[in-house]
């Protein structure tokens, strides 16, 4: 069966550039979740999207921006890049309805 | 509002032991109870859930049951196995108007010795 679908798998960046991840949702998923997962740390939500509306909004930083787009695919920006934001950010897809978040293999981003 | 609390790891235990790994919540309403596993260097994996008390989630050896009366959805694994080394990861779906998203325990991290 078709999973999430994340890239790059891993990044690697310096303080104050940008990066951008990707996430492609499960086919007929329209929910998509984002989490950053800090070394050790339970996953922290972000931000999600339902039809290409926010639909809620965690702990995102003002640095970062997301989107999500006709094909459902939803994209993580972010800009000013920080030593903190080294982390693993996982993207979670589900069908509206249905309350089970399928998870993808992350982004590992390491800011040098 | 809504939390989730783990016992804490690291879990050590030897091959074919018994398993539990404690979780209890607080929430308002009737929440979705999870657990997931996330195998070393690996993304999250849904290991089971229960969407309604007394409803019992199993897969692969493992089990929890919503406990409503005492707001817990212990795991249990009647025999681990060295494969069965990862951490996992307790939540619950807290749903406020159309915004859905998951609560998490801190995870426990579970080590099999062969």
């Amino acid at each position: 069966a078709a999973g999430v679908i994340q890239s790059p798998r891993h990044l690697i960046k310096e303080k104050r550039e940008t990066a951008t991840l990707k996430c492609y949702p499960i086919p007929r998923h329209d929910t998509v979740y984002w989490y950053q997962q800090g070394p050790g740390q339970d996953p922290q939500f972000l931000i999600s999207f339902y039809e290409k509306m926010q639909s809620d909004k965690g702990s995102i930083p003002d640095r970062f921006s997301a989107q999500q787009f006709s094909d459902y695919h939803s994209e993580l920006n972010m800009s000013s890049l920080e030593l903190g934001d080294s982390a693993l950010y996982f993207c979670a897809s589900s069908l509206e309805g249905w309350e089970t978040q399928y998870f993808g293999p992350g982004t590992r981003l390491l800011v040098l | 509002g809504n939390s989730v609390t783990q016992m804490e790891g690291p879990v050590t235990l030897s091959e074919e032991a018994f398993l539990t790994i404690n979780c209890t919540y607080t929430a308002t309403g009737y929440p979705s109870l999870f657990w997931y596993v996330q195998y070393p260097g690996e993304g999250l994996q849904l290991l089971l859930k229960a969407t309604k008390a007394d409803d019992k989630g199993s897969n692969k050896g493992f089990e929890a049951t919503y406990r409503k009366e005492t707001t817990s959805f212990h795991l249990e694994k009647g025999s681990v196995q060295v494969s069965d080394s990862a951490v996992y990861f307790c939540a619950l779906n807290s749903q406020a108007g159309n915004n859905r998203k998951l609560i998490w325990g801190l995870g426990t991290s579970l080590a099999v010795n062969p």
